[in-house]
Parts: C-alpha cells; structure tokens; sequence
C-alpha cells in the first residue's frame, strides 16, 4: 500500500504564474487535507476534502487559492497568480475517517 | 476555534537523558490527540497518538499522557538517542480538522 503521493515535489514559479500541487491520498483513504508550512514554523490547515466535496476551507485565502479532490484523480490545489509570499512547503495528507492523517512528502513552493 | 499551546520551543538534552513536551488545547471536545515527528526536509510523521477514552499510553521509548480535565497532554522520550532529534509537533482535533501546536525542535546531543 503505497503512501500519500504528492508531486512535483519541488515546484519554481515567477510572479504572476499558476502553482498547480497534487495529492494522491493513500489507497481507501477519502479524506483529504492541505496544510502549509513556512520555514521554521508549524502546519497551519488550509482545507479539508472529501471526494467530490469541499468540507472545510476556513484556513484558505478566499482569492487565488482553490482546492478541488475529483471523483476520478488527485486532489489538486491551484494557486492563481502567485506572489513571494506563497513560497512555502505544502503538505497534503490522508485519512480513512477524520481522525489519523497521514503526511505526503510536500510540494515545495519557490515564487521568484 | 481550537488553539493549541506546545512548549518548550527548543529542547536540548544529553543523549540517554529524558525529554518532555507539554500542549494544552481549548476545546473541551476535543477528542485526539496525535504527535507528529519531522526531520528537516522531511514529512511530517506520526509517532504516537491518543483518545480522550485513555489517560496515557506507551509505545517503546514513548508515552504519551493526557489529562481531559486540565486539557493538556505530554509526550515522555525516554532514553533519548541522536536519531530522536528533530521537530515534534503536537496537535487536536478541532471541529472535522487538526489544530497544530507551534512545535517544539528536540537536540540529542551525544
């Protein structure tokens, strides 16, 4: 049972571009969550998916940041136009039910 | 919302020595209580969690302990080792997500 995907595993965009992150969550596992991380600091929850559904995104900027988890395929989460200050590690991870989350590998972000 | 508190920020100990990191959390209903390691550039990694039902459990060198009434819990390293070093983080379940503490980054120093 492979563990949580998430590619690619570094990413470098210029201002302005579209960051797209992917997360493939371990295998019978249906919920979703991202987190972000800033160097040197903690997890800080950005959203919480279900398949087809979006069940929490209190810790989301309402602009340019969307976050999607298909029926088929990965969960995808979208930066529009990025700026400096998205440069970050983002983290997905899964869970069977709400509880245990289990981490992917990350996604770090470089906005030049 | 939940807020989680986790102290100390840094831990530096002697190797074969005991380590000590203390959260506390505000949601009374809170009802999970995961730890988390991770080693720089690495994922984040669950080593030990608990349930509001159990007041401490263990697992080799780790314990947790939990203690509802004064909504904090700990986790003990004991016989601490080199490869213990790194982040730890604790964290709770807020309503349908998990609230992280701040951290806490553990030195073994052999």
């Amino acid at each position: 049972n492979a563990g949580v995907m998430q590619n690619p595993r570094h990413l470098v965009r210029r201002r302005g571009q579209e960051a797209r992150l992917r997360c493939s969550p371990m295998k019978g596992h249906s919920h979703v969550y991202w987190y972000r991380q800033l160097p040197e600091e903690g997890l800080k929850f950005m959203v919480y998916l279900q398949k087809e559904n979006i069940i929490d995104e209190s810790g989301m900027p309402k602009e340019r940041f969307s976050a999607e988890f298909p029926k088929e395929g990965p969960s995808i989460l979208r930066i529009q136009q990025v700026v400096r200050g998205d440069s970050a590690a983002y983290f997905c991870a899964s869970s069977p039910a709400k509880e245990t989350q289990y981490f992917g590998p990350g996604t770090r972000l470089l906005v030049l | 919302g939940e807020n989680v508190e986790q102290h100390p920020s840094t831990l530096s100990v002697q190797e074969g020595d005991s380590a000590v990191i203390k959260c506390t959390y505000s949601d009374s209903a809170s009802n999970y209580f995961p730890w988390y390691k991770q080693e720089l550039g690495k994922r984040p990694q669950l080593i030990i969690d608990i349930r509001s039902n159990v007041g401490e459990k263990k697992d080799q060198r780790i314990a947790v302990t939990l203690n509802k009434t004064a909504k904090h819990f700990s986790l003990h390293i004991t016989e601490t080792q080199p490869e213990d070093s790194a982040v730890y983080f604790c964290a709770s379940t807020g309503f349908q997500k998990l609230v992280f503490g701040t951290g806490t980054r553990l030195l073994v120093s052999p």
